[in-house]
């Protein structure tokens, strides 16, 4: 079973801080079944990226994907008091989709 | 705007079957594959499996032995069975609308329902 790493685990930053956050797969992933999400408390996750860089409807161009291979990307150029919260990677790989454990965005 | 709302018993016992449904609105279920997926503070995000209207299902292999999904295109809803309940599965379950062709994503995804299994 392919397995996602994200880190950091936690994230300490300030409204109008650059975030990078890192998600590494265990094997080879096609970037089109890479996707991120964002989950605020009590809430269900929010699609932000699909095909490892392409942004959902609707999300802000301060959220950028990049990355291929085994090593992905999720860079959010200007932190807003909205984007605070938990984001997931997820990838799709012999048939199975996993997510990754999370990296929490919380205020500094 | 796609809509999607869980339903079924936030409580059941363990050994016993959990039921529950995704009622669609804004979309029809003859497109997209339609997932259940569900989440726990130990394990995080699982995704559990899809099916398509054609009645196509794929399982998490580690749950396969124990879930069914059904859609219902007269209805527009589509439900979770999964059999011999443990406190394993105690979780936060989500249905989600999702894509097989090209990218892959969920997107979106119900509010969720909080499922306890009671020993």
């Amino acid at each position: 079973e392919i397995v996602l790493t994200q880190s950091p685990g936690i994230l300490s930053l300030s409204p109008g801080d650059r975030a990078t956050l890192s998600c590494v797969a265990s094997q080879s992933v096609s970037s089109s079944y890479l996707a991120w999400y964002h989950q605020k408390p009590g809430q269900a996750p929010r699609l932000l990226i699909y095909g490892a860089s392409k942004r959902a409807t609707g999300i802000p161009d301060r959220f950028s994907g990049s990355g291929s291979g085994t090593d992905f990307t999720l860079t959010i150029s200007r932190l807003e008091p909205e984007d605070f919260g938990i984001y997931y990677c997820q990838q799709y790989v012999n048939s199975v989709f996993t997510f990754g454990p999370g990296t929490k965005v919380d205020l500094k | 705007q796609v809509q999607l709302q869980e339903s079924g018993p936030g409580l059941v016992n363990s050994s016993e079957t959990l039921s529950l449904t995704c009622k669609l609105s804004g979309d029809s279920l003859i497109t997209y594959y339609w997932s259940w997926i569900r989440q726990t503070p130990g394990k995080g995000l699982e995704w559990i499996g899809y099916v398509y209207p054609t009645g196509h299902t794929a399982y998490n292999p580690s749950l396969k032995s124990r879930v069914t999904i059904s859609a219902d295109k007269s209805k527009n809803q589509f439900s979770l069975k999964l059999t011999s309940v443990t406190a394993a599965d105690t979780a936060l379950y989500y249905c989600a609308r999702g894509t097989m062709v090209g990218d892959r994503w969920f997107d979106p995804w119900g509010q969720g329902i909080l499922v306890t299994v009671s020993s």
